[in-house]
């Protein structure tokens, strides 16, 4: 059975930083390219990031360009997101995908929340 | 940068056909997928490719992709299909959702 399952979300303060965490199984890691999504309070679905394979293309979202890092770590079938100097509108819930960007998501995990507030 | 429009909302009767489109430049000239939100829940892929279904997906749900909009239908529509419906796409090394549609069967 595939699983992803999110964790590191939490209350940050604006300007603080955030690194998330997604732990797979039930599928061979390296072998699909991930994303992140997030989804503000009420909102619609929004990319953030995404992997290929290997981890040598990353892709972002322009807002997040400079401050967020995607990375993956193979050997531990981990998709990780390092995120900084984040401001009120990074809060939401933010979801692991897998999938290669231009394919489509097929699994996603459960969402983990991230709220940026003073 | 490259933007999806879909409508706010579409209501339906059970057993009645609901068409959800997304709208881009020249849409067709990529692959569109369609994901389903139920209230609480993660996203589910329902196509992909602009007309494949996962496994698991019933075969109610189609697509269509052509021109500048891509089409969601679902075909005798059932309570449990009441969700929140968004398109996606790849363009210019981003992915793009459109702004979701909700989907009401009344």
């Amino acid at each position: 059975e595939v699983q992803l399952v999110e964790s590191g979300g939490g209350l940050v303060q604006p300007g603080g930083s955030l690194r998330l965490s997604c732990a797979t199984s039930g599928f061979t890691f390296r072998s699909y390219g991930m994303s992140w999504v997030r989804q503000a309070p009420g909102k619609g679905l929004e990319w953030v990031a995404s992997i290929l394979q290997d981890g040598n293309k990353k892709y972002y979202l322009d807002s997040v360009k400079g401050r967020f890092t995607i990375s993956r770590d193979n050997a531990k079938n981990s998709l990780f997101l390092q995120m900084n100097s984040l401001s009120v509108e990074d809060t939401g819930l933010y979801y692991c995908a897998r999938g290669s960007p231009n394919w489509g998501s097929d699994y996603w995990g459960q969402g983990i929340l991230v709220t940026v507030s003073s | 940068s490259y933007e999806l429009t879909q409508p706010p909302s579409v209501s339906v009767s059970p057993g009645q056909t609901a068409s959800i489109t997304c709208s881009g430049d020249k849409l067709g000239d990529t692959f569109a997928c369609w994901y389903q939100q139920r209230p609480g829940q993660s996203p589910v892929l329902v196509l992909y490719q602009d007309n494949k279904r996962p496994s698991g997906i019933p075969d109610r749900f189609s697509g269509s992709n052509s021109g500048n909009t891509a089409t969601l239908t679902i075909s005798g529509t059932q309570t449990t299909d009441e969700a929140d419906y968004y398109c996606q796409v790849w363009a210019n090394n981003t992915v793009v959702f459109g702004g979701g549609t909700k989907v009401t069967v009344l």
